[in-house]
């Protein structure tokens, strides 16, 4: 089944602990992004990949790392997490690196929770 | 930069009624794409329609539809015969034809428009 996964699902933790967020997809699909959705904001670009080894910042990056070393991985690294980063984060794909004109497919979103 | 606008932040009708939710957006680009997604109470985000701006056809899927005007810059979403299962978070996105390295919007979404549809 083609799929954009995300881990973990949920997840609270501390200010300062560093976590990652993985996300997977299993449709060799060049372009992959990471949002973050706040209420009344709606979603807004962290980063995004045009292709392997190809990262750039979108909207909103401060505090987010993303490392593209492989084609189905894109994992969201926090640092030094904030609590203004508690938020619902989802990852996406798409088929073409330098259109994201196709559709594109979300994971089904990680909850974070930075007390 | 693009900018997407959904001025309707909640909508509420009940079940059978027809519904538009409006989408305005921004850009410099002749060439663009625009989508709807659906989110509903679930949380995951639901592709609906992608839409290019050399295509000003109306679309209809069953009960959704879409105008498109480029003279207004908006991108309406219509449900007719609202239903009960329409509930959820709908969000309107732009999209500049291509990337270039070096920090250019992706995808930039509207806040979005909760809709209600009571029974």
């Amino acid at each position: 089944e083609a799929q954009v996964t995300q881990n973990p699902r949920y997840l609270i933790t501390v200010t300062g602990k560093k976590l990652t967020v993985t996300c997977s997809q299993n449709m060799n699909h060049e372009y992959m992004s990471w949002y973050r959705q706040d209420p009344g904001l709606g979603l807004r670009q962290i980063y995004y990949s045009m292709n392997v080894e190809v990262t750039d910042k979108g909207d909103v990056p401060e505090g987010y790392k993303v490392s593209r070393k492989e084609k189905r991985n894109f994992p969201l690294i926090l640092e030094s997490p904030s609590p203004n980063q508690t938020s619902l984060y989802f990852c996406a794909s798409s088929l073409s690196g330098t259109a994201p004109t196709y559709e594109q497919y979300f994971g089904p979103g990680t909850r974070l929770t930075v007390t | 930069a693009q900018k997407v606008t959904q001025a309707q932040t909640e909508i509420s009708v009940v079940e059978k009624e027809d519904v538009t939710l409006d989408c305005v957006y921004e850009t410099r680009d002749t060439t663009y794409y625009l989508f709807w997604y659906k989110q509903p109470p679930s949380g995951e985000l639901v592709f609906l329609i992608r839409r290019n701006s050399f295509d000003e056809q109306n679309e209809i899927s069953g009960r959704y539809s879409w105008n498109f005007q480029k003279s207004t810059s908006s991108f309406n979403f219509t449900i007719t015969a609202s239903q009960v299962v329409d509930s959820a978070v709908y969000f309107c996105a732009l999209s500049e034809a291509f990337l270039l390295p070096g920090g250019a919007d992706g995808l930039t979404f509207g806040k979005g428009t909760h809709l209600i549809i009571q029974p």
